[in-house]
């Protein structure tokens, strides 16, 4: 079974600045799919930004972007300009290419915190 | 554009009571998911059901029964509530795509048992 580790339960960032959140996986499988979802005090899941492990290039969403290092098995999560508004709980999450399940494997999150 | 509607968004149960929570999606999506999400532990997969008419168990099926009464409706259900089901409850929903589509959540109930 795959896991998905966040190693940092709470994170801070001065506003405007940059800050980087990490996580790592464990799998067997070549072929799979990596997200990022964030969720605000509304509990809403929100989703980030996603990666195909068969891609080398890094997504990017505006002042989102990941380092994707396969060979590792990490998937950071990079935000540029802090915004207010970025302050949530961050989740890592994995889904594997085979099957129709389509399932996530989450990670145990990190909490974002922007200050003023 | 409603998504995914989850129904109550709070509840308070003593245990050992009974209760279903429901969940229907409007975006004709195959497969939906039910996540419990608890403190330092991340969103954990309870049961899920890939298309209509099949369910199967997830991580942490445990004190839990699901129905997907048809492709829109997938409910959970309690039968004898304990306090270790405290817990926020999200259902999900995925489309028969790629496997890069994102799974669409509700809003969470938030679950307290007595």
């Amino acid at each position: 079974a795959q896991t998905v580790t966040q190693s940092q339960p709470e994170m801070s960032v001065q506003e405007a600045e940059t800050v980087t959140l990490s996580c790592t996986y464990d799998t067997s499988e070549s072929d799979y799919y990596l997200f990022w979802y964030k969720q605000p005090p509304s509990r809403q899941m929100i989703l980030v930004i996603r990666q195909e492990a068969y891609k080398q290039q890094n997504a990017t969403e505006n002042r989102f972007s990941v380092n994707f290092q396969k060979a590792a098995k990490s998937f950071s999560l990079k935000i540029s300009d802090s915004q207010l508004g970025d302050a949530a709980m961050y989740f890592c999450a994995y889904r594997s290419a085979g099957g129709s399940a389509r399932q996530l494997t989450f990670g145990s999150g990190t909490q974002l915190t922007v200050l003023p | 554009n409603a998504g995914v509607t989850q129904t109550p968004k709070f509840q308070v149960l003593k245990t050992g009571q009974s209760m279903t929570l429901q969940c229907a999606q409007d975006m004709n999506h195959n497969s939906m998911y039910w996540y419990r999400q608890d403190p330092g532990m991340g969103l954990r997969l309870i049961y899920y059901s890939a298309s209509e008419g099949t369910t199967d168990k997830g991580e942490v099926p445990n004190g839990y029964n699901v129905s997907r009464l048809n492709k829109r409706e997938f409910s959970l259900r309690l039968e004898s509530a304990a306090p270790s089901q405290t817990s926020v409850y999200f259902c999900a929903s995925a489309g028969y795509g790629t496997h890069n589509s994102p799974l669409h959540f509700g809003n969470g109930t938030r679950l307290t048992v007595t």
